[in-house]
């Protein structure tokens, strides 16, 4: 089965950089997402980026899209403690075959502690 | 905006009992979908469905249903809930088709924690 791998953990101090990885296995994927969730609360919808970019930025935000490793990292510059979070990757094929009904596969998570 | 809402953010209830979580959203999408998230393990999606009336299962479908009787709501059941089914319950929706990123991108609810003693 499909399989979206990501660390679980990763502490920053605060104003520094945080990079979050990230692999996927479908090589097909049309779109690659990042999801913030914070305690408590729903997923929230972060960036994404189509399968055939490189790089997409975004304010604070870098999406880096290495197709050939099947690897995609979040990068958060500035770190707020406000940025402590849960942040999910997650592949999608769209809906281009009737398995896929636009379905996302999600990894399990990485927990960002932003420290003072 | 998308909104999402889910019709409770904690509940509790007893191993054997029906349990119902509703959600709704607002903005007329097609697909609707339920996960359940566990520490660890990420989202697993229970059941979606991409028209009303219609469902699919996802891949941890045993222990549940679902209903879909109009389009804004879409409802997860748990016949005879068990202690293994406490979890985090979020309910997603996406405009469906095949058109692109905005067909796909789903928009969360707030959750709902689930006890069941």
């Amino acid at each position: 089965g499909e399989d979206v791998e990501q660390s679980l953990f990763l502490s920053v101090r605060e104003g520094d950089s945080s990079v979050i990885n990230c692999t996927y296995t479908d090589s097909s994927s049309t779109y690659l997402y990042w999801y913030k969730q914070e305690p408590g609360a729903g997923l929230q919808l972060l960036t994404y980026i189509f399968s055939n970019m490189d790089m997409k930025q975004d304010q604070r935000l870098t999406v880096l899209l290495n197709k050939k490793d099947k690897h995609l990292s979040l990068r958060i510059a500035d770190t707020q403690t406000g940025d402590s979070a849960i942040y999910f990757c997650a592949e999608s094929m769209g809906a281009t075959t009737t398995d896929s009904w636009g379905k996302l596969q999600f990894g399990a998570g990485t927990q960002v502690v932003v420290t003072p | 905006d998308v909104k999402v809402t889910q019709s409770s953010r904690y509940l509790v209830k007893r191993t054997g009992e029906k349990v119902f979580l509703e959600c709704v959203q607002d903005m007329d999408h097609e697909n609707m979908f339920w996960y359940r998230q566990d520490p660890g393990l990420g989202l697993r999606l229970i059941y979606f469905s991409y028209d009303v009336k219609m469902k699919e299962k996802g891949d941890i479908p045993e222990g549940y249903s679902v209903s879909r009787e109009k389009k804004e709501r879409f409802s997860l059941i748990l016949e005879s809930a068990s202690t293994n089914q406490t979890s985090m319950y979020l309910c997603a929706s996406s405009l469906g088709g095949a058109g692109g990123i905005e067909t796909d991108t789903q928009y969360f609810g707030p959750g709902t924690r689930l006890t069941v003693l």
